[in-house]
């Protein structure tokens, strides 16, 4: 079974750019999540693809945006980067309709927004 | 609103002693509740749930509806224990979670 893996494992960017974060999901899964992690924070949701559809988005703007793939793997884009996106971004994937409900993260990726 | 609150950031606690991470939260449905665990250097994995009603690592959580409140909980602290603690909730199957802002529980020798 591989677990989930993200790349790249950080990456530094100014302010302005365009960011791409890439994720694949645990064998097996066919829901991802992203999550952001400030420094001392908790994750905080960003949104959520099941069958390459978004299925649902917490309080982040709109250029913050993702695509859900055939083989279940996501990216999480972000446009016009601002000083405050840097974070650590987790990926989660699980199985819908699976018992328990459970998330499996991946490493993170470290922005940096200079 | 979902809100998931950790008053405390750090727990320092020697080798043996008790242990109590508190977590409150507010939902107006019935959540389901969970404690993940980052180990240093490792990625945020679960721990426990609270619909399971076990005890992972000889740790326990107990779901108080009527204080809201999922307190993490161990007898005997070991040294392994040391890790950031996050008490997460979702309102339902295939659902976002939402964190507290986490605990660094240290377990001194």
């Amino acid at each position: 079974e591989t677990g989930v893996t993200q790349s790249p494992t950080h990456l530094i960017k100014t302010r302005g750019q365009q960011v791409t974060l890439r994720c694949s999901s645990q064998s097996g899964h066919n829901t991802v999540s992203w999550y952001q992690q400030a420094l001392g924070q908790g994750p905080q949701f960003i949104f959520q693809y099941y069958r390459e559809e978004e299925n649902g988005r917490g309080n982040f703007p709109p250029r913050f945006s993702g695509l859900q793939f055939p083989n279940y793997s996501s990216e999480l884009n972000v446009n016009a980067l601002e000083l405050d996106d840097s974070a650590l971004y987790l990926c989660a994937s699980s199985l819908a309709g699976a018992s328990g409900n459970e998330q499996f993260f991946g490493p993170g990726t470290r922005l940096t927004v200079l | 609103a979902q809100r998931v609150t950790q008053p405390e950031k750090l727990l320092s606690v020697f080798k043996g002693a008790p242990v109590e991470l508190k977590c409150n939260y507010s939902y107006s449905g019935s959540p389901e509740l969970f404690w993940y665990v980052q180990y240093s250097r490792q990625r945020l994995q679960l721990l426990l749930r609270h619909i399971s009603r076990e005890s992972i690592k000889g740790f326990t959580a107990d779901l108080n509806k009527g204080e809201t409140s999922f307190h993490l909980k161990k007898p005997f602290a070991q040294e392994e224990d040391s890790a950031m603690y996050y008490c997460a909730l979702t309102s339902g199957a295939n659902s976002k979670l939402t964190f507290g802002k986490g605990i660094t529980l240290s377990v001194r020798p």
